[in-house]
């Protein structure tokens, strides 16, 4: 596609149920991250992929939070018992090669907005 | 560690007078910056970068930021609002070879 599309738009869900979060990044992109937006602040980075492996999955706020990119391409953010706290909009970004050099910028989709009740 | 803060969370116009939004960072190394822009119902946007080029930055939109490091300052301006302008900015920082980190953000009004 033209853009970075993320999927579902918005989910709701119970406090303890599972949640997965699709990202399919722009054509090419090697580099993908996820971020992670809570109500009246800046995001906050989560994972970094460089192709299929996590390069820095830091900003993982806890082992509830995981996320795949088996070929390369989409990725998945997985969240397990998910609690009120995990309520935020989650941005997924992709650039060509990365921010290496500080010369890359990144693409970012509109997000998935996430409400646990 | 490398952190940015934009001072105020809210800053309203008027149409066609100047936008100024203020950003002071913390660096220990030669930072780059950047101003990102999200506009409503839109995902975020690169405005402008510095990356050591040059300290006066050009970006979209008639927006631009100046690089002060006797400051620590990156404000971003812009001479003439418009009411399209209107959107949430955010000062970020590089951080590291990896990612991004993000100010607060500060949301633009414009009025007519």
């Amino acid at each position: 596609g033209a853009g970075v599309s993320q999927t579902p738009s918005n989910k709701v869900t119970e406090k303890g149920k599972y949640v997965e979060l699709r990202c399919d990044p722009i054509s090419g992109h090697t580099a993908l991250y996820w971020y992670r937006q809570s109500l009246g602040q800046g995001p906050e980075f989560l994972i970094y992929f460089q192709g299929t492996g996590a390069a820095d999955d830091s900003g993982l706020p806890n082992d509830r939070f995981f996320a795949v990119r088996p070929e390369g391409s989409v990725s998945t953010l997985k969240i397990q018992r998910t609690e009120r706290g995990d309520s935020a909009v989650y941005l997924c970004a992709s650039s060509f090669s990365g921010l290496a050099g500080g010369t890359g910028e990144l693409f970012f989709g509109e997000g998935s907005r996430l409400t646990v009740l | 560690a490398q952190s940015v803060t934009q001072l105020g969370s809210h800053v309203s116009v008027s149409e066609g007078a100047l936008v100024l939004l203020r950003c002071n960072y913390s660096s220990s190394v030669p930072p780059y910056l950047f101003w990102y822009v999200q506009y409503p119902n839109q995902g975020l946007q690169l405005l402008l970068k510095y990356t050591s080029a040059a300290t006066l930055v050009k970006g979209i939109n008639g927006f631009e930021a100046e690089f002060k490091k006797s400051e620590t300052s990156f404000h971003l301006t812009k001479p003439s609002a418009h009411m399209s302008d209107a959107a949430e900015y955010f000062c970020v920082i590089l951080t590291g070879r990896r990612a991004l980190t993000f100010g607060s953000g500060t949301r633009l009004q414009v009025q007519p």
